[in-house]
């Protein structure tokens, strides 16, 4: 089945700063990758995903970016607040079929701290 | 939030009994799941189902039961036979299995001595 590695687990950036969080897929027929942020006491919720027939998907300070060949992608924040501190997951789904894989694949989670 | 929701927010039991948790949705959303979620482990699946009275095992089913007799409702039931049960559950809701959004309810965090 699916793997999905997440790194780092835990990630500290000052206030304005990037941050970068990169997940990698052992399935090459993965074709939907979305990101979930988790805040604290919070249920997840979808901040963006992307899909195989894009390479790069951008919504404000959030990009996502996606390497098939190499078979990992990753979530991009710029001008970080505050607020985007958080646990964010990355997860992986393979296409539909007959075998009931439709389902989704979660990373570990990484713990971001934005720094004021 | 709303759309999706789970009860009680809080639950304790006794080391031996069976407890049910409840997820409730109102998006008409044919797929649904159970999660667990423990600290630096990520969301492991339980169970989900993609339809009414069908439902498949996840990662780690062992020592669960669940059942989907309404397209609304997805009870998940922990066991006597799981052996390590203290942990937040979390129940989500998609259009459909595979590649849609899941929503998520607020969680049941589980603990038992």
């Amino acid at each position: 089945g699916e793997n999905v590695e997440q790194h780092p687990s835990t990630l500290s950036v000052q206030e304005g700063d990037s941050a970068v969080i990169k997940c990698t897929y052992s399935d090459s027929a993965s074709n939907y990758f979305p990101w979930y942020k988790q805040e604290l006491g919070k249920r997840p919720q979808l901040i963006i995903d992307i899909r195989s027939n894009v390479g790069e998907k951008k919504d404000q300070r959030i990009a996502v970016t996606l390497n098939k060949t190499a078979k990992h992608f990753s979530l991009h924040i710029t001008e970080t607040q505050p607020e985007d501190s958080a646990v964010y997951f990355c997860a992986a789904s393979i296409p539909p079929s007959n075998f009931g894989n439709e389902k989704l694949t979660f990373g570990t989670g990484t713990r971001l701290t934005i720094i004021p | 939030d709303g759309g999706i929701t789970q009860s009680p927010k809080y639950l304790f039991r006794k080391e031996g009994q069976n407890v049910t948790l409840s997820c409730e949705q109102n998006l008409n959303h044919d797929a649904m799941y159970w999660y667990r979620q423990d600290p630096g482990q990520g969301l492991r699946l339980i169970y989900y189902s993609q339809i009414v009275n069908d439902f498949q095992k996840g990662d780690i089913a062992e020592g669960y039961s669940v059942s989907r007799e309404k397209k609304e409702s997805f009870p998940l039931t922990v066991t006597s036979a799981q052996k390590n049960p203290t942990a937040f559950y979390l129940c989500a809701s998609s259009m459909a299995a595979g590649d849609y959004e899941q929503y998520f309810g607020p969680g049941t965090r589980l603990t038992v001595t």
